[in-house]
């Protein structure tokens, strides 16, 4: 089965500083997605990569998937207080049809200090 | 626009009594349909995934069951609650062909 590593568990991070998340597979990705989470509340969806190198934005946050499909990165610039949450990638196997099953990674505490 | 609805919030149970989830969704039809448990330290757990009605596919064996009784209802049930089935259980649905899942707000439930 697919497991998703992130990095690092929790990070703490002054306001206005940048920070990377990471997230490691042990197989190819089909697709890669990225959740924000607030402490008892539902995932929020923030965005999905698919392609080899692809990267997309919102707001101030970039995600990048690399080349081989094994590794994406959550970047944040300028981090501000409404940034902080926990933060999990989610991974479709490789061309699972029409039934997607994603699993998740532990996920990565992100507070950010004003 | 789609909405996903969870009840109840929050619910604390003693040991051996039943349970009863309800997951709705609106504003679409024949969504893909998952139940989720996130235990601290464990990360998102997928317990059942539904892709239409009475279709159910359970990912881990254990003391709960799920329903599909309607189009954009699923519902997450136990005869008898351990205290294991503590956690905070989320409700996912995506559209068919699609990976993207939308989660609901989650229930959190204790058993004492």
């Amino acid at each position: 089965s697919q497991e998703l590593e992130q990095s690092p568990q929790s990070l703490i991070v002054q306001e206005g500083k940048n920070l990377t998340i990471n997230c490691t597979s042990s197989k190819t990705l089909y697709g890669l997605y990225w959740y924000k989470q607030k402490y008892g509340e539902g995932l929020i969806f923030l965005m999905m990569l698919q392609k080899g190198g692809e990267e997309k934005s919102h707001e101030k946050i970039t995600a990048k998937l690399d080349e081989k499909k094994q590794q994406s990165s959550l970047h944040i610039t300028a981090s501000q207080p409404s940034h902080a949450g926990i933060y999990l990638c989610g991974a479709a196997p490789f061309s699972l049809g029409s039934n997607y099953k994603l699993t998740f990674g532990k996920g990565t505490l992100l507070t950010v200090n004003p | 626009s789609q909405t996903i609805h969870q009840w109840p919030a929050t619910l604390v149970q003693p040991v051996g009594s039943p349970l009863s989830l309800e997951c709705t969704v609106e504003g679409t039809s024949n969504p893909n349909l998952y139940w989720y448990r996130q235990a601290a330290g464990r990360g998102l757990q997928l317990l059942f995934y539904s892709v239409g009605i009475g279709q159910i596919s359970s990912e881990v064996p254990q003391n709960l069951s799920a329903s599909r009784p309607q189009d954009r209802q699923f519902i997450l049930s136990s005869k008898k609650l351990l205290l294991s089935d503590s956690g905070f259980y989320l409700c996912a649905w995506s559209v068919i062909g699609s990976g993207t899942q939308y989660f609901g707000p989650g229930t959190r439930l204790l058993v004492l």
